[in-house]
C-alpha cells in the first residue's frame, strides 16, 4: 500500500482477554516502531524493529507486552491479559532509516479495555 | 521523569500571526530534534527536524530555533493559516541510540479566522 497501515482501527475488549494488533508498513523500509498514547499523554516508545536486528524492546512497560515482525514486514504487538490502564491509541510506522527523519505513521488502533 | 517537556498543552493564534511552540529537554544526549504534527483521528505527519550542529532551520512557512545551552527549541508558523490547526508534538534523539524518538505530551495548536 502507500501508507502504513494498521488493523484494526478501533478494538473493544474486555478485561484479561488478549488482544493482536496489526501493522503493514510501507513497502521497503527496514524499521518499523510501535508508540501508544494514552489520554493526555505523549507518544510512549514501546519498541523498535530494524532489519535483521535483535528488536530494542527497552519501551514496553511488562512481560504481557510483545511485538514480533515476520519476514522484515508486517509486525503484530500483541497483549496478554489486557488491563484497563492498556487503554490507548496504538501507533505504528516505518522508515528506510534508523533515525525517524522521515518516518510515516499509520492512524493508529484505538484499544479500549472495559 | 519527562525528558521532552511541552509546558503549554494548549495556544490560540489569530489567523495571519505568528505561531510560537516551545519544547525543553533535559538530556544533553539528544543531538537530533523533530517536529511532528497530528490531527484528530490520524497518525502523526513529520513537519521539520534539526540537528544539533545546526541553531535554526527553515522550510516555508515553518522555522525551527535551538538553543542547546538553554537545552530549548522553538517552532514558529508565520503565518498562521486555520489548517495548523493540530497538536504539534516534539521529539529529539540521543546521540548513539537506536534512534528512538523521545515525545513531549504535544500542543494543541488553534488558528482562529
Amino acid at each position: 500500500g502507500a501508507g502504513v497501515s494498521q488493523s484494526p482501527s478501533n478494538k473493544v475488549t474486555e478485561k484479561g482477554k488478549d488482544v493482536e494488533l496489526r501493522c503493514d508498513p510501507i513497502s521497503g523500509h527496514t524499521a518499523l516502531y510501535w508508540y501508544r498514547q494514552s489520554l493526555g499523554q505523549g507518544l510512549e516508545f514501546l519498541i523498535y524493529f530494524q532489519g535483521n536486528s535483535a528488536p530494542d524492546k527497552s519501551g514496553l512497560p511488562s512481560d504481557r507486552f510483545s511485538a514480533e515482525r515476520t519476514g522484515g514486514s508486517v509486525s503484530t504487538l500483541t497483549i496478554q491479559r489486557t488491563q484497563q490502564e492498556d487503554s490507548a491509541v496504538y501507533l505504528c510506522a516505518s522508515s528506510l532509516v534508523r533515525v525517524l527523519t522521515e518516518a510515516f505513521f499509520g492512524q493508529g488502533t484505538r484499544l479500549t479495555v472495559v | 521523569d519527562q525528558q521532552v517537556k511541552q509546558n503549554s498543552p494548549s495556544l490560540s493564534v489569530q489567523e495571519g500571526r505568528i505561531s510560537i511552540l516551545n519544547c525543553d529537554y533535559t538530556n544533553s544526549m539528544f543531538d537530533y530534534f523533530l517536529w511532528y504534527k497530528k490531527y484528530p483521528a490520524e497518525g502523526p505527519t513529520f513537519l521539520i527536524s534539526i540537528s544539533s550542529i545546526k541553531d535554526k532551520n527553515e522550510d516555508g512557512r515553518f522555522t525551527v530555533f535551538l538553543n542547546k545551552s538553554a537545552k530549548h527549541l522553538s517552532l514558529h508558523i508565520v503565518p498562521s493559516q486555520p489548517g495548523d490547526s493540530a497538536v504539534y508534538f516534539c521529539a529529539a534523539v540521543e546521540r548513539g541510540s537506536q534512534g528512538n524518538l523521545i515525545f513531549g505530551k504535544g500542543t494543541k495548536l488553534s488558528v482562529k479566522p
